[in-house]
Parts: structure tokens; C-alpha cells; sequence
């Protein structure tokens, strides 16, 4: 699976949209993207995945460049409850096909 | 939909002793559960792939002696941790997958184990 590259952290104003940057340079034409986030003494949740196309849902949206070499997850109405770490995951969307988490990116929301 | 359960959530254990940690998909059916640990601060290590009916496959450098894994239904995987010491102290967390749905994984609350 191709490696990812995430900020360490980040801050955002409550109420304002978090974009979260993943670089994902080595990406295999057949590797989605995969966002998940756990916040502090919880399991993942997962959020959102899309291979080349924008994709959007109830919790966020991910925008893919056309080169598919990097992607932004946006929260767009950032809340407290939203701080937690958020890990991009490249992969092959394949029926027991694990999951290799990076460092990911501590977001905190602040009032 | 998609609910994974752990128990117990925390544990706390004499150090010799063994642990045994149980990972179920509360509404659907996984052929494939995997198996995590996690130290304070750092990112989820994946320790093993667990298969329904067979060998878990565990990753390079976990001992698969002392973290024995059992799949016997479609359901429930178990994770057991044997002659227990306080350096497998760490956040253990499953994962499933929707077998012949959506390939997103669905991860489990977490089981927090101390040994003393």
C-alpha cells in the first residue's frame, strides 16, 4: 500500500472549515483514498473514501487532485466534538485488505 | 448498522496470567477481523489478520505465541494474551469488514488492558 504523508497537527476555529492536506505521491491507480478519525480513547470511525472523484457525505468532503498525487478532507463546520486524530489511508479496495495506519493528524478545535 | 462490540472494555491483570479480549460484529458477518494494538500517543499498529475457519496471519515481529487469535464463527474473533506482562499494557482495538458489502473497515471501542 502507498505511503501517506500528513501534517502533524493543525488548529481550527469553531464554526470554520477544517481542510486536512494528505500527500499520497505514490499511489497506485487501483488505491483508494480512506480517511478515518479516532477520537482520544475510542476506535476509528471512518469517514469518507473516493478513488478520483470528489466525493461528499453527512460528515465531510474529499476533494482528490487530478493526479490523485494528494487529497483534502474538509469538515466543513468544524465543532468541538470534532477534535481527534485523523488518519489518511491509501489502499486496494479489496475484501480483506488491511488497513496500515500512519501518524496521522491531531486537528484541535478550538472555541 | 455496521456495529463492532470489545469486551471487556478495560482490564486490569496480574502479570503470568493470561487475557482473553473478544471482538464481535453485533449486525452483520466478517470472514475477515483484524487485530490492533495501540501505545499512548502513537498511532494503531496492526498486530494480526484474523480468518474465519483458519490461521490469522499476524504481521512481522508479533509473536504469535503469546497473542493467540481465534475466528470460530462469523462473528467473534478472540484475541487472547498469554503469560501476560506489564509491557503488553496497551489499547487493543478490532476492526471488521461487511463480508460481500462495503470495504470500508468498522472498528470495535477499544479494550484498554494494564498488567501489573
Amino acid at each position: 500500500d502507498a505511503k501517506t504523508t500528513q501534517p502533524p497537527s493543525m488548529d481550527c476555529a469553531e464554526g470554520r472549515a477544517a481542510n486536512l492536506p494528505c500527500n499520497h505521491s505514490t499511489i497506485s491507480g487501483n488505491e483508494y483514498v480512506y480517511w478515518y478519525r479516532q477520537i482520544h480513547s475510542q476506535g476509528p470511525q471512518y469517514i469518507i473514501h473516493g478513488l478520483k472523484n470528489n466525493e461528499t457525505n453527512e460528515m465531510a468532503s474529499l476533494i482528490i487532485t487530478e493526479d490523485r498525487k494528494s487529497s483534502t478532507l474538509i469538515l466543513p463546520h468544524a465543532t468541538l466534538r470534532d477534535t481527534a486524530v485523523y488518519y489518511c489511508i491509501v489502499r486496494v479496495m479489496e475484501y480483506g485488505n488491511k488497513l496500515v495506519f500512519g501518524a496521522g493528524t491531531i486537528l484541535r478545535v478550538k472555541s | 448498522g455496521a456495529v463492532v462490540s470489545q469486551h471487556p472494555s478495560r482490564v486490569i491483570c496480574k502479570s503470568g496470567t493470561s487475557v482473553k479480549i473478544e471482538c464481535r460484529s453485533l449486525d452483520f458477518q466478517a470472514t475477515t477481523m483484524f487485530w490492533y494494538r495501540q501505545f499512548p500517543k502513537k498511532s494503531l499498529m496492526l498486530m494480526a489478520t484474523s480468518n474465519e475457519g483458519s490461521k490469522a496471519t499476524y504481521e512481522q515481529g508479533v509473536e504469535k505465541d503469546k497473542f493467540l487469535i481465534n475466528h470460530a464463527s462469523l462473528t467473534l474473533s478472540t484475541l487472547t494474551v498469554t503469560s501476560a506482562h506489564p509491557e503488553d499494557s496497551s489499547f487493543y482495538i478490532c476492526s471488521a469488514g461487511v463480508a460481500g458489502g462495503r470495504y470500508e473497515q468498522y472498528f470495535g471501542p477499544g479494550t484498554r488492558l494494564t498488567v501489573t
